[in-house]
């Protein structure tokens, strides 16, 4: 069973920029849930889609969206880029059936903003 | 609020076991105990998870105390491929569906 799959792996743009990243889960699973990650603040929740539907947001301003597509793939949207949008952005995959569903992670796309 | 505490870091030597507390003092009864950890340059990796017994499988072991306010993993002979940063995270699911990561605890192991 393949894993969880993104794309692409790197990227760099400059500030004022936008970028999409695309996150494929593994099959079969509905939810897909994305976190960035950086030196200072760690792990932190950014939003969680499940059957196309946002069903959890975490702080981050509203430059950060996503979307999920009926075959379950997601995207995430980064407007008017700051440097500080600089950082690993991860997503993981999960059943969603139960409160211990393990979630898979992908291994990241590491965002440049220059 | 990662609402865990872990030591930032530990050591161990290579093929002893492993300990690595965490303390979650305010957990309610419905939240899970999920463990993962993250090598060097990956994602994230899913270690193990509990309610209120203690769980095994080919990774790890989790050990729950009696009253549910502190786990400890347990990695039964450490090699050089668990060195990583080990989360351990309250996981609600149903609305509250995210994993909140806290700074985890550092695991070195020396060959």
């Amino acid at each position: 069973k393949a894993g969880v799959t993104q794309t692409p792996r790197y990227l760099i743009k400059t500030r004022g920029q936008q970028v999409t990243l695309s996150c494929s889960p593994i099959s079969g699973h509905r939810s897909v849930s994305w976190y960035q990650q950086t030196p200072g603040q760690g792990l932190q929740f950014l939003f969680e889609y499940f059957s196309e539907t946002q069903r959890n947001k975490g702080n981050f301003p509203g430059r950060f969206s996503g979307r999920q597509f009926s075959n379950s793939r997601s995207e995430m949207n980064v407007s008017t880029l700051e440097l500080g949008d600089s950082a690993l952005y991860l997503c993981a995959s999960s059943l969603r059936t139960s409160g211990y569903n393990e979630q898979f992670f992908g291994p990241g796309t590491r965002l440049t903003v220059l | 609020d990662a609402k865990t505490t872990q030591p930032n870091s530990m050591e161990s030597n290579e093929e002893e076991p492993v300990h690595l507390p965490c303390n979650h003092s305010t957990i309610s009864g419905t939240d899970y105990i999920h463990w993962y950890r993250q090598l060097p340059s990956q994602g994230p990796e899913y270690v193990i998870h509990g309610l209120t017994s203690n769980v095994n499988n080919r990774m790890a072991s989790l050990a729950i105390a009696e009253d549910r306010k502190s786990s400890t993993l347990i990695l039964h002979r450490a090699t050089l491929r668990d060195a990583a940063v080990y989360y351990c995270i309250r996981f609600s699911g149903g609305s509250n569906y995210k994993l909140t990561f806290g700074k985890g605890t550092l695991l070195t192991v020396n060959p």
